[in-house]
Parts: C-alpha cells; structure tokens; sequence
C-alpha cells in the first residue's frame, strides 16, 4: 500500500525561483493537509482541503499556494521561494477529521539559498 | 492563541528506565493524540484520547488524558532503543470544526541508549 507519496523528497532551490510539492493519496480520504516542520516548532498547517476544489489557510500560509486537482492530489506551490521557507513539509490525508488517524507522507525537504 | 506545550524537549535514557512526557495547555481540547516519528519519516499515530480522565495503553506505552481536557501524558515503562523517536502531541484547533486542522506540540525527542 502506497498511503501518502509526496514529490521530490529534496530540493535545493536559490532565492525567487519557483516550485511545486506534489502530493498523492490511495486511501479514498477526502481531507488532505501540508504541514512545514521547523526545529523546535511542531508541525504547522499550511492549507487544508476538505474535497476536491476547496481549500482553505491554516495558521502559516503565506508564500504558498495549494491546488487540490482531484480526490487523490493536493499540491503546494511556492511561487518566489524565500529562505524563510527552508523546512521539511509534510503532506497528508484522513478519513476522519480531528479524531481519525492523520496519515503522513515522508516528507519532502526544501532548502531555499 | 491555543498552545500545546511539551516537556521536556530532549529526553536521553538508559534501556530499561521508565520516562514520562507531558503534553500541556492552557486550552481545553476536544481530544489529543499522539504520534510518533523517526528520522527521515512521516508521523505515525499512537493513540487518540477524547474523554477527560480516559487511560489508554499500548503494550508498554500508556497514554492519559487529564480530567478537564487541558493536559495528556505518556509514559513509557522499560524503555527500549526501538522507542527512540520524536514524540508529538496534537489537538484540534478551537473553532476550526470538523475539519482536522490540528495543532502540534513542539515535540519530545527521545533517545534510549542500549
């Protein structure tokens, strides 16, 4: 079972360049979330989706942009990365919203010179 | 602003010692979870607690979630090097519905030493 894959796992991007994080899931779930993980600091929500076509910000959205293209793909995109980017962001999906099991991709590792 | 606080940050044991680690706030939760993560992976989930009072245990691992929904805690009995992960407690964000948006703890690194 596949579960949550996330795209590319590493990147190395300069200041101002652009990129999107690519996000799939197998399991049918219709929420889907980005997260960003600095040291110290938890996880923190950048944008959530409830069902294809809706997005909504959570508590560090901006710099980014999301696009949930169907049920399976969320994606997150940085339009002028900046070094307050460099992070480790996470993907995922449930079933059941604030008490279902909230499954994690591996994560993808972004570093902005 | 709700704030989940975890301590201690950084935890370094001997295999065989108990540990306890604290999840805590000022906020009342709806629920909490726990996750837990290695390096280079996504978290996992532990457990869920939604009653005020509940204890929960997972093989050595016992979970419980303080009367007035403010506070949880983990306790690992006879630590093994198979525990060593980054800990994470989690709860709804207030007002956020049933939508899943969750607020993180900062963590608890453990590390058990052979």
């Amino acid at each position: 079972n596949a579960g949550v894959t996330q795209t590319p796992k590493f990147q190395v991007l300069k200041t101002g360049q652009s990129m999107t994080l690519q996000c799939a899931q197998d399991m049918n779930h219709n929420s889907m979330y980005w997260y960003r993980q600095d040291p110290g600091m938890g996880l923190r929500l950048i944008y959530y989706s409830a069902s294809e076509g809706t997005t909504d910000k959570g508590e560090v959205p901006n710099g980014y942009n999301v696009s949930r293209l169907n049920k399976r793909e969320f994606s997150l995109r940085l339009e002028s990365a900046a070094p307050s980017q460099t992070s480790v962001y996470f993907c995922a999906s449930t079933l059941v919203p604030d008490t279902g099991e909230l499954f994690f991709g591996e994560g993808s590792r972004l570093t902005v010179l | 602003t709700q704030l989940l606080e975890q301590s201690p940050q950084f935890l370094s044991i001997q295999e065989g010692e108990n540990l306890t680690v604290y999840c805590n706030s000022s906020s009342v939760f709806s629920s909490l979870q726990w996750y837990r993560q290695e390096p280079g992976e996504g978290p996992v989930l532990l457990v869920t607690v939604v009653t005020g009072g509940e204890v929960k245990k997972l093989k050595r691992l016992t979970f419980q979630f303080g009367d007035a929904r403010k506070d949880s805690s983990l306790h690992i009995t006879a630590a093994q090097p198979g525990d060593t992960g980054l800990y994470l407690c989690a709860g709804p964000k207030s007002g956020s519905g049933n939508t899943g948006k969750l607020i993180f703890g900062q963590g608890t690194t453990l590390q058990v030493k052979p």
